[in-house]
């Protein structure tokens, strides 16, 4: 099957840093991609990782480890404005991309 | 440039009755893709076209469903015989083309509720 895993909710302090984990079984693996949504707004692109290690962009990273078939997205200095769902996405079979359910990060003061 | 497009933006039908949903993608973009996200749930993918073709329709939810894309532009999707469960966010998404490292920009969706 196709699948992929993570936490449907996390919380965490403005300022802080936190990771969200993600781990697949896909058919056949391509790359992770990450992506974020606000509420009632459009997904967009934030990171992909097509192999080990990590990529960062500004206060966001990706990690990706293909033999434990995991990923996680860190965010530092978290800001109330990074309260949002976000989704890991990979391609598997035909499907362009197939995403997980989501988490839902709320950041609090 | 501009991004992609949905309409409408909102829809409210009733049940048993057709609905169109139109995309209009990245000026340049070969491929489009939809999604259904119902409330507070992930993206499901529905069919990916590639130009004016669409390699696998099993995506699809039913035999009700159906999409098509014109001039490897412009995409609709069609829901026959509206049913309750139908209702949800339709997204369409484009890239530049169908490799896998290419990022898929979405549009903001069209809001289907179906009394």
């Amino acid at each position: 099957g196709q699948s992929l895993e993570q936490p449907s909710e996390v919380t965490a302090v403005e300022g802080a840093i936190v990771q969200i984990n993600c781990t697949y079984q896909t058919s056949g693996f391509y790359g992770l991609s990450w992506y974020q949504q606000h509420d009632g707004g459009a997904p967009t692109f934030l990171s992909y990782n097509a192999l080990d290690g990590l990529e960062e962009t500004g206060r966001f990273s990706s990690f990706l480890s293909r033999s434990d078939s995991y990923g996680y997205l860190l965010l530092q200095e978290l800001q109330m404005k990074d309260s949002a769902s976000y989704f890991c996405a990979a391609p598997s079979g035909n499907t362009p991309l197939v995403f997980g359910k989501g988490t839902r990060l709320s950041v609090i003061a | 440039g501009a991004g992609v497009s949905q309409s409408p933006s909102n829809k409210v039908t009733e049940k048993g009755k057709d609905v169109e949903l139109r995309c209009d993608p990245i000026s340049g973009h070969t491929a489009l893709y939809w999604y259904r996200q119902s409330l507070g749930q992930g993206l499901e993918f529905l069919i990916y076209f590639q130009g004016n073709s669409a390699p696998d329709k099993s995506g699809l939810p039913s035999d009700r469903f159906s999409a098509e894309r014109t001039g490897g532009s412009v995409s609709t999707l069609t829901i026959q015989r509206t049913q309750q469960e139908d209702s949800a966010v339709y997204l369409c998404a484009s890239s530049k083309s169908r490799g896998h490292t290419d990022t898929q920009y979405f549009g903001p969706g069209t809001r289907l509720t179906v009394l």
